[in-house]
């Protein structure tokens, strides 16, 4: 199996809490980070967690962990249709990322 | 903006061709990373340059050749490409051991088109 999975695509209307889901394989990783890419254009980092962190909570975002399960989740409260785009999660191996295959978000008005 | 540009954006190239994809950060970091990025296929790290030293050469072919010639630059040097080689080619910079750990920065990537 992939080091770290996500669901392929997530749709929601506009207004709506969007969750996305991630497992990962590697109990050591110290960092785990969630990542947007929109069309035509690089990776920007959103967040990162700590692995001694359960949650973190950044304007929109909430970060959940569960250690535990090897479980990472993003929520976006109240989706925009600018939240449009592929979400990325990643978790830290000494200098690299390893990357999940990315979760496409679509947002309906 | 992220800190970190790559030129050119798009490139077509033929099989025979020889090219260079060149990144630039500007944002003081330390690390310097390639990724190539293909439809339906997780992000695959290529190459890890850490203080100008190749640290990571991920089974990558020999017709992909990377340089660093100081914390700023990155270039891969393209040559005998194959159409499959197609894809987003994305470099990234980390501070190393920063808060957020190795947290990386982007660029905006080579569209990268073997014909």
């Amino acid at each position: 199996g992939e080091d770290v999975e996500q669901s392929l695509f997530l749709s929601v209307r506009e207004g709506d809490s969007s969750v996305i889901n991630c497992t990962y394989t590697d109990s050591s990783s110290t960092y785990l980070y969630w990542y947007k890419q929109e069309p035509g254009a690089g990776l920007q980092l959103l967040t990162y967690i700590f692995s001694n962190m359960d949650m973190k909570q950044d304007q929109r975002l909430t970060v959940l962990l569960n250690k535990k399960d090897k479980h990472l989740s993003l929520r976006i409260a109240d989706t925009q249709t600018g939240d449009s785009a592929i979400y990325f999660c990643a978790e830290g191996r000494g200098t690299a990322l390893i990357f999940g295959k990315g979760t496409t978000l679509s947002v309906s008005s | 903006e992220t800190g970190v540009t790559q030129t050119p954006r798009h490139l077509v190239m033929g099989m025979t061709n020889k090219k260079s994809l060149k990144c630039e950060q500007h944002l003081g970091h330390n690390a310097m990373y390639w990724y190539k990025q293909s439809a339906k296929k997780p992000l695959e790290l290529m190459f890890v340059y850490n203080f100008k030293e190749q640290t990571e050469n991920n089974s990558v072919p020999s017709r992909f050749s990377p340089e660093c010639p100081n914390s700023s630059h990155l270039f891969l040097h393209l040559h005998t490409l194959q159409p499959e080689d197609s894809a987003l080619y994305l470099c990234a910079s980390s501070p190393l051991g920063s808060s957020g750990g190795y947290e990386q920065y982007f660029g905006p990537g080579t569209r990268l088109t073997v014909t």
